[in-house]
């Protein structure tokens, strides 16, 4: 079967830096995602990787090695509306282009 | 970045009519559609791809006949929950893929979502 896990919860406090993993285990890969939602929201996308390595996007970085089939998201200096669920998603099929979403991090920031 | 406009946003209905939700592509053409159901607090869960003058494609579990899909125009897909049941109370979103815009899960733009609540 194809699974993304992540952690469920995390907590921090304003200005901190998170890290939020994702290891994956799906049929075929060609790429991870990182959506963030908030509350009754639809899913805003984030960062994508296909290769090895370190993408970076404002306070947002993603990190990926395909090798250990495993991925992060990197929150830095942490804002009360980064509250959120954060969704890593793999891309399994190179023809199609739906996406297979992990179980999500709920990430609570606090003052 | 595209838009996907999703009605309703939320929708009561009682048990055992029929509730459709219309997810449309405002400003790009999108072949490929496709339909996620979330319950509280769980997972986005693929329900089935939607692929314009074609058959959907269903995910495993997912009841064809329940879940009615129409991808009749380029702009438009709509499912049709059928004969609905308080388990098929659930949040569900529609996503469109733009061929050339972004990169990965970037090519792929969200509707807003609707909340179907069944008494």
């Amino acid at each position: 079967g194809q699974s993304l896990e992540q952690p469920s919860e995390v907590t921090a406090v304003e200005g901190a830096i998170v890290q939020i993993n994702c290891t994956y285990q799906t049929s075929g890969f060609y790429g991870l995602s990182w959506y963030q939602q908030h509350d009754g929201g639809a899913p805003t996308f984030l960062s994508y990787n296909a290769l090895d390595g370190l993408e970076e996007t404002g306070r947002f970085s993603s990190f990926l090695s395909r090798s250990d089939s495993y991925g992060y998201l990197l929150l830095q200096e942490l804002q009360m509306k980064d509250s959120a669920s954060y969704f890593c998603a793999v891309r399994a099929d190179q023809a199609g282009t739906a996406l297979i979403f992990g179980k999500g991090t709920t990430l609570s920031v606090s003052s | 970045g595209a838009v996907v406009s999703q009605h309703p946003s939320w929708v009561i209905c009682k048990s055992g009519t029929s509730v459709k939700i219309e997810c449309r592509s405002l400003d790009f053409q999108a072949t490929t559609m496709f339909w996620y159901r979330q319950f509280p607090k769980q997972s986005l869960m693929l329900m089935a791809t939607s692929n314009e003058g074609s058959k959907a494609t269903y995910e495993q579990g997912v009841e064809k006949d329940k879940f009615l899909i129409n991808h009749a125009s380029l702009t438009l897909s709509t499912l049709t929950v059928t004969s609905a049941h308080p388990e098929d109370s659930s949040f569900y979103i529609c996503s469109a893929y733009h061929p050339t815009l972004g990169r990965g899960g970037e090519k792929l733009f969200f509707g807003s979502g609707t909340q179907l609540s069944v008494l």
